[in-house]
């Protein structure tokens, strides 16, 4: 599986957009992108994943770069409950393979 | 949405014991689960994989014979932990596999060993 650099942690003002980068520009062509959370002392959320095309849903919006070495994850209306240690994982999808996480961002959203 | 249910929430024991933890995925059939191990400021580490009516597969460095996982139905996994000791103190988080959106966990066990 690809590996991932996010930085270690980030600060977000409340009501402002979180945009969390990350790399991975060693991914191939089958691999997705997936974007989970882990609030503190809980099990790993799920957020977004996507392949190539921007994607959106009712929690975030994953921007893909063209040519797929890095990727946002973008929070746009960060919440103090958006506090947690966001991780990307890249992987090929619906394979069973496992999962390896990598250290994550450990975002901090500020009142 | 997929869930996995995970039990018991926290658990203290005294050293030497055994523990187990369940992992139930509650609507849905999971033929494969996984099995993580997270200390304090660290991420997860994957331990093992369940595979249902099989042997686990478990990853380089885990004691098979220490962390023992059982997969006898497609809805329940088990991981006991024997003998353990303080340094197996930890959290423990169990996941299956959810079509497209990847993998569903469990809340997370808290092991005490005292």
């Amino acid at each position: 599986d690809a590996k991932t650099t996010q930085p270690p942690s980030m600060d977000c003002a409340e009501g402002r957009a979180a945009n969390l980068p990350c790399n991975h520009s060693t991914i191939s062509g089958n691999e997705y992108v997936y974007w989970y959370r882990q609030i503190h002392s809980q099990g790993p959320q799920y957020i977004i994943h996507g392949l190539k095309n921007n994607e959106t849903n009712e929690m975030a919006s994953l921007i893909i770069t063209e040519d797929r070495k890095s990727s946002t994850l973008i929070l746009p209306h960060a919440t103090l409950r958006d506090t947690a240690v966001y991780y990307c994982i890249v992987r090929p999808s619906n394979t069973g393979n496992q999962f390896y996480f990598g250290t994550g961002t450990s975002l901090t959203v500020i009142p | 949405g997929a869930v996995v249910s995970q039990h018991p929430s926290w658990v203290i024991c005294k050293s030497g014991t055994s523990v187990k933890i369940e992992c139930r995925s509650l609507d849905f059939q999971a033929t494969t689960m996984f099995w993580y191990r997270q200390f304090p400021k660290q991420s997860l580490m994957l331990m093992a994989t369940s595979n249902e009516g099989s042997k686990a597969t478990y990853e380089q460095g885990v004691e098979k014979d220490k962390f023992l996982i059982n997969h006898a139905s497609l809805t329940l996994s088990t991981l006991t932990v024997t003998s353990a000791h303080p340094e197996d103190s930890s959290f423990y988080i169990c996941s299956a596999l959810t079509g497209g959106y990847g993998y569903t966990f469990g809340s997370g066990t808290r092991l005490t060993v005292v």
